[in-house]
């Protein structure tokens, strides 16, 4: 079964600062691989997605994430925080093959918190 | 674009009452799911269906019925509402072309028993 480790429950990082948001993934296979974003109030939206095309994805709002099979990781980064960015952020995983990906797994989630 | 739908956005029960989540999608997507969401827990999955008639259990399901008479609605019941039930609850949906297409989310339904 696949699963997803986020490390950091809250993540605060200045405007303009990197930022930087950690997960990791066990999987018996290559798996495709997830970034969602939940403002307040709001239910999620995809940031990014991995489907083994290109190891570097490019998400919207300046987001990317790199897939690394060696250290089973796939963290999230943006060069510049803004204020706007501050949200949960939720990494998740599904199995590609037939039938697994009916069954979506979500991390624990990272609150960012962006300050002036 | 209404997207996914859900109704109502606030719901108060008490322990053994029953109600029924609903949600629609105009996008005539195949696939559709429930998640709960709790803090420190991240959204977990109920139930799913991949079309009309199809529906099977995802990590959480017990306590909760689903059925999917259309493509288009995809209702979650509580049949006997317990305390360990308060979440909020997202309903999803993405095409039925592979589990690399996005969810789309609706805004949740937040539901407290006392």
């Amino acid at each position: 079964a696949q699963s997803v480790t986020q490390l950091g429950s809250h993540v605060s990082v200045s405007e303009g600062a990197l930022v930087l948001l950690r997960c990791n993934y066990s999987s018996s296979v290559p798996p495709y691989l997830f970034w969602y974003v939940q403002y307040p109030n709001q239910g999620l939206q995809l940031l990014l997605k991995y489907t083994s095309a290109a190891t570097l994805v490019k998400g919207i709002n300046g987001f990317e994430a790199e897939f690394k099979k060696s250290e089973t990781s796939f963290h999230l980064t943006k060069p510049s925080a803004h204020m706007s960015d501050a949200a949960e952020y939720f990494c998740a995983v599904s199995d590609p093959r037939a039938g697994g990906g009916n069954k979506l797994t979500f991390g624990t989630g990272t609150q960012l918190k962006v300050e002036l | 674009n209404a997207g996914v739908t859900q109704t109502p956005k606030f719901q108060v029960l008490k322990t053994g009452q029953s109600m029924t989540l609903q949600c629609a999608q105009d996008m005539n997507h195949e696939y559709m799911s429930w998640y709960r969401q709790d803090p420190g827990m991240g959204l977990r999955l109920i139930h799913y269906s991949v079309g009309a008639g199809i529906t099977d259990q995802g990590e959480v399901p017990n306590g909760y019925n689903v059925s999917r008479s259309t493509t288009e609605d995809f209702p979650l019941r509580l049949l006997s509402a317990a305390p360990s039930q308060t979440s909020v609850y997202f309903c999803a949906s993405r095409t039925g072309q592979g589990g690399n297409s996005p969810l789309h989310f609706g805004n949740g339904t937040r539901l407290t028993v006392t």
